[in-house]
């Protein structure tokens, strides 16, 4: 049972365009979002982040929306570049229950020049 | 940092794999990360001889003797195993931030 369910699984865009990813969770009581990026043969690094009482968060070129309705988040990134080819990932956490992360199956994203 | 960061290994052997952190961080994880799976928590600890399972815990064990270290063992290696096993610390304080180490690719043939 995926608690976190993310999509799409893999997208290419051309540089200069958006690139949006979009995930869903299941557990109410989630009081954390953080979106991970990593690069081949690297650990996940924090990207962004978003607590549930603010509907959206940007970054630079990152961008995180929050729906809690819907129970649904995405990341857009905006005028991306080849440097952003990599896997992302959400998760969503609990912190009163260790902070345990629990992630969405990944994103490979692929920026052409 | 992680150790090894690559092995291979037959079925039926025993593996410790082995994390390092020295940022003084309370907490410490052990995810296995599978394609289109995902990060799976296997086990994680909150202080020093503390640990809880993940979701993951079967086939597994974990030790933090010290709280700059914490290690995964697999008693018996299984081909199911076969994975990129990542190591996270967190602070424990107001900060959620988790800390990933650079993975061990482990084989087990």
């Amino acid at each position: 049972q995926q608690q976190v369910k993310q999509s799409p699984q893999s997208l290419i865009v051309q540089k200069g365009g958006i690139s949006i990813i979009n995930c869903a969770y299941e557990n109410t009581a989630f009081d954390y979002f953080p979106w991970y990026q990593q690069f081949p043969g690297k650990g996940p690094a924090l990207l962004i982040a978003i607590r549930p009482d603010v509907s959206e968060k940007k970054e630079g070129r990152f961008t995180i929306s929050f729906n809690k309705s819907a129970k649904q988040f995405s990341l857009h990134i905006m005028d991306s570049q080849p440097g952003d080819s990599a896997t992302y990932f959400c998760a969503a956490s609990k912190k009163a229950a260790g902070n345990k992360l629990t992630f969405g199956g990944g994103t490979r994203v692929l920026v052409k020049p | 940092t992680q150790s090894p960061r690559h092995k291979v290994t037959e079925t039926g052997t025993p593996v410790t794999l082995r994390c390092h952190q020295t940022e003084n961080h309370r907490y410490m994880y052990w995810y296995r990360q599978d394609p289109g799976l995902g990060l799976r928590l296997i086990y994680f600890s909150y202080d020093v001889k503390m640990k809880e399972k993940g979701d993951i815990p079967e086939g597994y064990s974990v030790s933090r003797e010290k709280k700059e270290r914490f290690s995964l063992i697999l008693e018996s290696a299984s081909t199911n195993q076969t994975s990129m096993y990542l190591c996270a610390s967190h602070s424990g304080s107001l900060s959620y931030e988790q800390y990933f180490g650079p993975g061990t690719r482990l084989t087990v043939t």
